[in-house]
């Protein structure tokens, strides 16, 4: 069965800083996707930046990037410039068969 | 209304209450998923639908019923709970639940608590 770990359960990072929150998962797939998501503390959950795993190229949205790693089977998802908005849980998920969720990052943001 | 919305946002009951929780997409979506997520623990998928049909059901205790009477709408119907179902349920929908591809559209989530 597919695992995701999640080995940071809270990071901080100041404003306008860089973070990196880290992703590991276990699958024997070849063909799969892996997301990340951030769930504010409204608690809807949406939908920040999805990778291919046939792709060898980065995913990039804007500030949000990832380190997409598939031999080591790391996905590591690194925020630039960070803003106060972006405290939140982020929850990385790999998508093979089902759905599969890490247990979450919490990031704060220091002003 | 747009998006995934869920109602109601908080739910609290006692073990004997029998509830429904109602989910509703209006993104035009085939799948709707019912999750939990209990603090500390990775969400659980619970059910899967698609067009209308139980596609996967994760060894969910039958005091949990799920109802997809359209491709839009889905409930999760609740009977003798225990203290332990306390968590956050969440529904999401996709295009459909075959493709990796597709994104996983959620709603803001019900708060239950059972006492």
């Amino acid at each position: 069965a597919q695992t995701v770990t999640q080995s940071q359960p809270e990071m901080s990072v100041q404003e306008a800083e860089t973070v990196t929150l880290s992703c590991t998962y276990d699958t024997s797939e070849s063909d799969y996707y892996l997301f990340w998501y951030k769930q504010p503390p409204s608690r809807q959950m949406i939908l920040v930046i999805r990778q291919e795993a046939y792709k060898q190229q980065n995913a990039t949205e804007n500030r949000f990037s990832v380190n997409f790693q598939k031999a080591a089977k790391s996905f590591s998802l690194k925020i630039s410039d960070s803003q106060l908005g972006d405290a939140a849980m982020y929850f990385c998920a790999y998508r093979g068969t089902p759905l599969v969720f890490g247990k979450g990052t919490r990031l704060s943001v220091i002003a | 209304e747009t998006g995934v919305t869920q109602t109601p946002r908080h739910l609290v009951m006692g073990m004997t209450n029998k509830k429904s929780l109602k989910c509703e997409q209006h993104l035009g979506h085939n799948a709707m998923y019912w999750y939990k997520q209990s603090a500390k623990k990775p969400l659980e998928l619970m059910f899967v639908y698609s067009l209308e049909e139980r596609v996967e059901n994760n060894s969910v205790p039958s005091r949990f019923s799920p109802e997809c009477p359209n491709s839009s709408h889905l409930f999760l119907h609740l009977h003798t709970l225990q203290p332990e179902d306390s968590a956050l349920y969440l529904c999401a929908s996709s295009q459909d639940s075959g493709s990796s591809y597709n994104e996983q559209f959620f709603g803001p989530g019900t708060r239950l608590t059972v006492l």
